[in-house]
């Protein structure tokens, strides 16, 4: 399969631990993106790596989010000190080089921290 | 920040009904997208559209682009209980730079 692949697909932590995500990209993108879902809503921007660079964070990326590409293949998302408002589906999505390209995205991994 | 707004949020209807759901920004789209999700899935593209007045044909599915680039619509023809899932537009402006925001989805319930 040579789709974005996530993982681990659900993890169960508790408050005030760390956690660390992993997606690998379709290996010819370029871009990659972190999005994170909530139940019944559309995903909510958090990331964009060109390459291996981090192009831009949204607000809600607080300093507790730290998202990685540094060899601009695969990417790591980690969570420090998890809240219990940080349980969501987080979402990764490559793109290739074409200005209106679609964004692939990957299964996800849901979070819940108790 | 630019707000893209989608609607209804919530839709139910019969297997055979035709309905219509509809994005709308304030700001012009360089380009939009439509994806659908299933549950516990991630979304998958279903169209895009670039040109102003634009109109694309997905077997029942119909995606017009306004002429002005600010809104677009889906309306799909009698619905069938696998269209179920949530509809999500997606769109980027002039210097998002390749960032693609999305709307808050329309979760469809087709009912047989």
């Amino acid at each position: 399969d040579t789709g974005v692949s996530q993982n681990p697909r659900h993890k169960i932590t508790k408050r005030g631990q760390n956690v660390t995500f992993r997606c690998d990209p379709i290996s010819e993108h370029n871009r990659l993106y972190w999005y994170r879902q909530t139940l019944g809503q559309g995903p909510e921007f958090l990331t964009y790596f060109q390459n291996e660079a981090q192009l831009e964070k949204s607000r809600l990326l607080s300093d507790r989010f730290s998202a990685e590409r540094p060899k601009g293949s695969f990417s790591t998302l980690e969570i420090q000190r998890t809240e219990q408002g940080d349980s969501a589906m987080y979402l990764c999505a490559s793109r290739g080089g074409m200005n209106t390209g679609e964004l692939f995205f990957g299964e996800g991994s849901r979070l819940t921290v108790l | 920040t630019q707000l893209l707004e989608q609607s209804p949020q919530f839709l139910s209807i019969q297997e055979g009904e035709n309905l219509t759901v509809y994005c709308n920004s304030s700001s012009v789209f360089s380009s939009l997208q439509w994806y659908r999700q299933e549950p516990g899935e991630g979304p998958v593209l279903l169209v895009t559209v670039v040109t102003g007045g634009e109109v694309k044909k997905l077997k029942r599915l119909t995606f017009q682009f306004g002429d002005a680039r600010k809104d677009s619509s889906l309306h799909i023809t009698a619905a069938q209980p696998g269209d179920t899932g949530l509809y999500l537009c997606a769109g980027e402006w002039r210097g998002s730079n390749y960032k693609l925001t999305f709307g808050k989805g329309t979760l469809l319930t087709v009912n047989p």
